[in-house]
């Protein structure tokens, strides 16, 4: 079965601690994409890479880290820096136009 | 800047009838748009893609129209069914390098 997955489902942060989010992609698509989701709001961009060893920074990128070290894997690294974490996070993938998407983790703090 | 307006208020209908949701940006020229379904706690999936030179596209019951000189995209959804039900977003290449900027979607209740 090809698709994105995301773990964990739910993620809980204190105060002052860094979590990693987890992204893996079996579609063999180049581009991925990390996006954060606040309720009555759209999308926003935080991270991208169009290429493995290779990422840029999207519209919301401060208090936030990723890597790209393989093709399947973007992960994502919510920073102490970042004031306001709880929110649900998507990751995406494409290879041309259309992204797909995983579940979406859900990061809540203590 | 460019902006990505939605209706924010949900879109009552009955099952049955025809849902029309629209889409409108400013600022810019973009060589397509994007609609996907988003469910609560969900990952948004992808729909239809529309591109600038055509005015129109189907799929099964979803029909998109794209007028780039209103700077408009209508999205249908006939003979709707309450499984229908679902917030729609609309997306833009608005960046380039294929990254999307989304609307805030408009949430339709379709009922029995």
């Amino acid at each position: 079965d090809g698709g994105i997955t995301q773990s964990p489902k739910y993620l809980f942060r204190k105060e002052g601690q860094n979590v990693t989010l987890s992204c893996e992609q079996n579609l063999n698509h180049d581009a991925m994409y990390w996006y954060r989701q606040d309720p009555g709001q759209g999308l926003r961009l935080i991270y991208y890479s169009q290429i493995v060893n290779d990422f840029q920074k999207g519209d919301i990128a401060e208090g936030y880290s990723v890597s790209r070290e393989k093709k399947e894997s973007f992960p994502l690294t919510v920073t102490s820096a970042q004031k306001n974490p709880t929110a649900f996070y998507l990751c995406a993938s494409s290879k041309q136009e259309t992204q797909y998407f995983g579940p979406g983790t859900r990061l809540l703090v203590l | 800047s460019q902006k990505i307006e939605q209706n924010s208020e949900a879109l009552n209908i009955q099952e049955g009838k025809t849902a029309t949701l629209t889409c409108n940006y400013t600022n810019y020229s973009p060589a397509y748009l994007q609609w996907y379904r988003q469910d609560p706690g969900r990952g948004p999936v992808f729909l239809l893609l529309i591109r600038e030179n055509e005015k129109e596209k189907r799929k099964e019951r979803l029909k998109v129209t794209f007028d780039t000189t209103l700077k408009q995209s209508l999205f249908h959804i006939t003979a709707s069914q309450p499984a229908d039900s679902a917030t729609y977003l609309c997306a833009l290449d608005i960046r380039g390098y294929s990254t999307l900027t989304f609307g805030k979607g408009t949430m339709l209740l379709v009922s029995p």
